[in-house]
């Protein structure tokens, strides 16, 4: 079975902050995707890496970078948290010519005070 | 802008019933995927349906492809306690793009 692992299931930190999510996956995929998903408002993606070093933005990349420098390890970083980034983050990743089809972390449930 | 519409949006009913969940758009595209997120965890791919009119069958579930591969349908039948989640579609757009469509989902409670 593949699997995605999140560093941390719930985090709170401070306005101001920078905060780091990490994504890790087993199964050796090219892709690795970083979501939020907000009530009312599904999953929006923030960045898509599609190999080590290469990152691609998503529809909502303001405030947010990323990072892969090995192919099993996707990170996020928030770099000065505001509390409008309160929310679920989500990591996926899925290899090549599978349809898309994508695979879930756990997720991390951010608030920002 | 690729759009997934699905409905309906909030669905609760009791154990034993049938029910449909929709997901629409004006666009075509070369793979819908369905998926189930639980309180507090992510989503878990339930199936891929690629050709048009395509039919899969995952126990007391029923997945269906639209003909123009626009639209797809999730029918449950007999529905159970642990059925009850959020239950997304999602669209791979064609001409080989690895990012998905989300639609925003059909949050579903079954009681028992």
């Amino acid at each position: 079975d593949v699997k995605v692992t999140q560093s941390s299931r719930y985090l709170v930190k401070r306005t101001g902050e920078k905060v780091f999510l990490e994504c890790v996956q087993d199964m050796d995929h090219e892709n690795m995707f970083w979501y939020r998903q907000d009530p009312g408002l599904g999953l929006r993606l923030i960045y898509f890496s599609y190999d080590v070093k290469m990152k691609e933005k998503g529809d909502i990349p303001e405030g947010y970078s990323v990072s892969r420098e090995k192919k099993e390890r996707f990170s996020l970083i928030l770099e000065s948290a505001s509390t409008n980034q309160t929310s679920m983050y989500l990591c996926a990743s899925s290899p090549p010519d599978r349809n898309g089809e994508q695979y879930f972390g756990p997720g991390t449930r951010l608030t920002v005070t | 802008t690729q759009l997934l519409e699905q409905s309906p949006q909030f669905l609760s009913i009791q154990e034993g019933e049938n029910l449909t969940v929709y997901c629409n758009s004006s666009s075509v595209f070369s793979s819908l995927q369905w998926y189930r997120q639980e309180p507090g965890e992510g989503p878990v791919l339930l199936v891929t349906v690629v050709t048009g009119g395509e039919v899969k069958k995952l126990k007391r579930l029923t997945f269906q492809f639209g003909d123009a591969r626009k639209d797809s349908s999730l029918h449950i039948t007999a529905a159970q306690p642990g059925d009850t989640g959020l239950y997304l579609c999602a669209g791979a757009r064609q001409g080989g793009s690895e990012k998905l469509v989300f639609g925003k989902g059909t949050k579903l409670t079954v009681n028992p």
